[in-house]
């Protein structure tokens, strides 16, 4: 099955300051890749997706990119703000029936 | 709120014990999946519905089962319990198919937390 790997597991930056995280996949054949943000005490949320056919995707300070090739995909945020402060998941999926496969996350603290 | 509701939040239990947890998937979502989520093994799918029929299992203990109800709720059930069992059980909806590609992410409900003494 699929094998998601995410680095690092916790992230300090200065507020203002970007932030990237990196995940591989296993299964070159996967072809849906999203991201949620969980805070705490909450369910994660779905912040930004990418499909096996493109190779970036932006939302305002989010932007996601994806390399097949090498089998890894990263998540960008720019302008970091204290709300930013979450863990964050990484997740890969081939087919609906076993939906998605998650990396262990990844504990983002932004620093006023 | 995500429109997936989980009931109870919380639920302190024995071990040996038997629970259910509660999920009513967001309207129009045919799937439900079912999640556990502890600290060293994250995110671990456990067992996916689709439309009342089993599609998939995951790391699901023979202990655990579920199932799906024709007004699309589901229920996880978890027997026996013992103190590895404590965690946080997600459920979650989505608008996915029941064959082909997920294009679309799921939406979360807000988690029921288990502990087991």
């Amino acid at each position: 099955g699929e094998n998601v790997e995410q680095h690092p597991s916790t992230l300090s930056v200065q507020e203002g300051d970007s932030a990237v995280i990196k995940c591989t996949y296993s299964d070159s054949a996967s072809n849906y890749f999203p991201w949620y943000k969980q805070e705490l005490g909450k369910g994660p949320q779905l912040i930004i997706d990418i499909r096996s056919n493109v190779g970036e995707k932006k939302d305002q300070r989010i932007a996601v990119t994806l390399n097949k090739t090498a089998k890894h995909f990263s998540l960008h945020i720019t302008e970091t703000q204290p709300e930013d402060s979450a863990v964050y998941f990484c997740a890969a999926s081939l087919q609906s029936a076993d939906g998605l496969t998650f990396g262990k996350g990844t504990h983002l603290i932004i620093q006023p | 709120d995500s429109g997936v509701t989980q009931t109870p939040k919380h639920l302190i239990t024995a071990t040996g014990q038997r629970v259910t947890l509660r999920c009513s998937p967001r309207s129009g979502d045919l799937s439900v999946y079912w999640y556990q989520q502890s600290l060293d093994q994250g995110l671990q799918f456990l067992i996916h519905y689709y439309n009342g029929e089993e599609r998939a299992k995951g790391n699901i203990l023979e202990r655990f089962s579920a199932q799906q109800f024709p007004d699309l709720h589901s229920e996880l059930n978890l027997s026996s319990l013992e103190l590895g069992d404590s965690a946080l059980y997600f459920c979650a909806s989505s608008t996915a198919r029941r064959q082909g590609p997920l294009n679309y992410g799921y939406t979360f409900g807000s988690g029921t937390r288990l502990t087991v003494v």
